[in-house]
């Protein structure tokens, strides 16, 4: 079975400073797909960013990116020049394609951007 | 285009009772589920459908059950409630499989007392 661990329970950085969210994952299968989730206050899930492990390519989207090391599987989220916005708990989330590729979670990281 | 809707939004229970929380996607998605949401443990899958009328046990299936008799609702019920089903519960919904984003609705906020 797949396992997903974020190491930082919190974090708090300040408002245009940079900030690295990390996770590692376990898994046999060679292919599958990695996936970073935003939950505001509001408590809606929001995706962030998707990665293909099939692709060497790091995924960037805007501000956000990923540094996806498949041999280390570890999958981290950079948040550059971060905003008040940003404030909300972040989730990996691995989904493999063999089954009903079902989504497994991480336990979270609460991010604090202070003003 | 509403997306994903769950009913109700907040619902509070006591220990022996029974409901349902309606879950309705109008994205004609193959593929929903249901999670939970405790604290310091993210969330983790109930049961799940691949599509009309078929269901699965996810990882933490006790205590629940599901139906999907229509392509668009997915209804989580609970027969005789616990307090430790005290949780936020999440419906999502996607196309198929692969890298499909999972469209999450709003969430449900149950307490048992």
């Amino acid at each position: 079975a797949q396992t997903v661990t974020q190491s930082q329970p919190e974090m708090s950085v300040q408002e245009a400073e940079t900030v690295t969210l990390s996770c590692t994952y376990d898994t046999s299968e060679s292919n599958y797909y990695l996936f970073w989730y935003k939950q505001p206050p509001s408590r809606q899930m929001i995706l962030v960013i998707r990665q293909e492990a099939y692709k060497q390519q790091n995924a960037t989207e805007n501000r956000f990116s990923v540094n996806f090391q498949k041999a280390a599987k570890s999958f981290s989220l950079k948040i550059s020049d971060s905003q008040l916005g940003d404030t909300a708990m972040y989730f990996c989330a691995f989904k493999g394609i063999q089954g009903a590729q079902k989504l497994v979670f991480g336990q979270g990281t609460r991010l604090t951007i202070n003003p | 285009n509403a997306g994903v809707t769950q009913t109700p939004k907040f619902r509070v229970l006591k220990t022996g009772q029974s409901m349902t929380l309606l879950c309705a996607q109008d994205m004609n998605h193959e593929y929903m589920y249901w999670y939970r949401q405790d604290p310091g443990m993210g969330l983790r899958l109930i049961h799940y459908s691949v599509g009309e009328g078929t269901t699965a046990k996810g990882e933490v299936p006790d205590g629940y059950n599901v139906s999907r008799l229509k392509k668009q609702n997915f209804l989580l019920g609970l027969e005789s409630a616990a307090p430790s089903q005290t949780s936020v519960y999440f419906c999502a919904s996607s196309l198929f499989f692969g890298g499909d984003e999972q469209y999450f609705g709003p969430g449900t906020r149950l307490t048992v007392t």
